[in-house]
């Protein structure tokens, strides 16, 4: 099936530790993106890529770098400059970044301070 | 039952009713418009989506309505049933030169009640 894989499901990040959340693609998509979830509140963006070997910061970005070295692949890497980082992080892709057509999303993964 | 999406962001139905979800969206220029579903501990799950040169648009039980005078979006759900209850997202999507942007509302609760 295609989809979006999102790794692990749970995370737990220890003070003063960087962690990388992975977001696997299979739909054959040049957009990608990176979403924050506090707990009853909308989505808001972190980062998002329009195509390969490029990037762009989105409304929080700060405390966050991503890669995107392959079209499927778009890790996101919390670090310790992220002061906050308990949340539940959702990535998403889209056909093309200008196309008027829906992100798709992944199953997210729920990020807690030990 | 209907929400007014920030002022109301729960909605409480009875098995059967029809739903009525609304959104406020802030950008007279958005040209693509998204619901979106999403339950407990998932990511958000497509539903149906309307272009800016309609004003209605049909899905499987559920309905989308746009009225750009006003920025207002809503979707009703036919003979609302338990597997509804969802938080519901409007998106708007806008900009194209320096590359789209979804911007989410807040979300609305929808429970469900047998």
């Amino acid at each position: 099936d295609g989809g979006i894989t999102q790794s692990p499901k749970y995370l737990f990040r220890k003070e003063g530790q960087n962690v990388t959340l992975s977001c696997e693609q299979n739909l054959n998509h040049d957009a990608m993106y990176w979403y924050r979830q506090d707990p009853g509140q909308g989505l808001r963006l972190i980062y998002y890529s329009q195509i390969v070997n490029d990037f762009q910061k989105g409304d929080i970005a700060e405390g966050y770098s991503v890669s995107r070295e392959k079209k499927e692949s778009f890790p996101l890497t919390v670090t310790s400059a992220q002061k906050n980082p308990t949340a539940f992080y959702l990535c998403a892709s889209r056909e093309t970044e200008n196309s008027n057509q829906p992100q798709h999303f992944g199953d997210g993964t729920r990020l807690s301070i030990l | 039952g209907e929400s007014v999406g920030l002022h109301l962001p729960t909605l409480s139905v009875q098995e059967g009713d029809n739903s009525i979800i609304n959104c406020a969206y802030s950008n007279s220029a958005s040209d693509y418009f998204i619901w979106y579903k999403q339950e407990s501990g998932k990511g958000p799950q497509f539903i149906i989506d309307i272009r800016s040169n309609m004003d209605k648009r049909q899905g499987q039980r559920v309905t989308v309505l746009l009225n750009k005078t006003v920025k207002h979006l809503s979707l009703q759900i036919a003979a609302t049933q338990p597997g509804d209850s969802a938080v519901y997202f409007c998106a708007e999507n806008f900009g194209k030169t320096s590359g789209s942007r979804l911007t989410f509302g807040e979300g609305t609760q929808l429970t469900v009640n047998p």
